[in-house]
């Protein structure tokens, strides 16, 4: 079966602008995570929903991050304001239920320039 | 704080050979721990997982081993091919707190292994 996507693949954008990243989970998974994997780096939580709500936000690294998910499957990961800082591998994974194993995407590799 | 550690940043092992790859945390409330693995591109994509109950668990190639006292973890890859080079992640996840932050995983830096054949 199809597994998490992710789009785009690559995002190149200038300092200042806004950016949205997008996660489509795999069918009937209720857990979604995002993850940021700076150069050099592990990989950094930002957020995690389950279905539709978020109950840990804790990982979000300022205010100019925002995420969302809609109808318990895709979901959203905007940052506004992009800053160079920001550059880094944005991936999503998703799970059966939250205790389950996390199936990842291929990620977005943004690039603020 | 770091608090998944992989110290080694690269391992190179020749094909056959046994891998063995280390991960140290310092979180005692983590009670699950798992293995993945990466390709570039690609995202990461689980191997094996270890229980905070158990000291060691065992997949064909792969086996996980748990020291709880040294909060130490280590994969053995045996024998290692070269399908195995890729970057390794350990991760873990702690008990209790489920409810409000599902499994979010804390991985550690990832090491680079490479066979050789």
């Amino acid at each position: 079966g199809a597994g998490v996507s992710q789009s785009p693949s690559n995002k190149v954008t200038e300092k200042g602008k806004d950016v949205e990243l997008r996660c489509d989970p795999i069918s009937g998974h209720t857990a979604l995570y995002w993850y940021r994997q700076s150069l050099g780096q592990g990989l950094e939580f930002l957020i995690y929903f389950q279905g539709n709500s978020a109950p840990d936000k804790s990982g979000l690294p300022s205010d100019r991050f925002s995420a969302e998910r809609t109808g318990g499957s895709v979901s959203t990961l905007t940052i506004q304001r992009t800053q160079q800082e920001d550059s880094a591998v944005y991936l999503c994974a998703s799970s059966r239920d939250r205790d389950n194993e996390q199936f990842f995407g291929p990620g977005t590799r943004l690039t603020v320039l | 704080d770091q608090q998944v550690k992989q110290n080694s940043p690269s391992l190179s092992v020749q094909e056959g050979r046994i891998s063995i790859l280390n991960c140290d945390y310092t979180n005692s409330m983590f009670d699950y721990f798992l293995w993945y693995k990466k390709y570039p591109a690609e995202g990461p994509t689980f191997l094996i997982s270890i229980s905070s109950i158990k000291d060691k668990n065992e997949d064909g190639r792969f086996t996980v081993f748990l020291n709880k006292s040294a909060k130490h973890l280590s994969l053995h890859i045996v024998p290692s091919q070269p399908g195995d080079s890729a970057v390794y992640f350990c991760a873990a996840s702690a008990v209790g707190g489920h409810e409000t932050s599902g499994s979010r995983l804390t991985f550690g830096e990832g090491t680079q292994l490479t066979v050789n054949p």
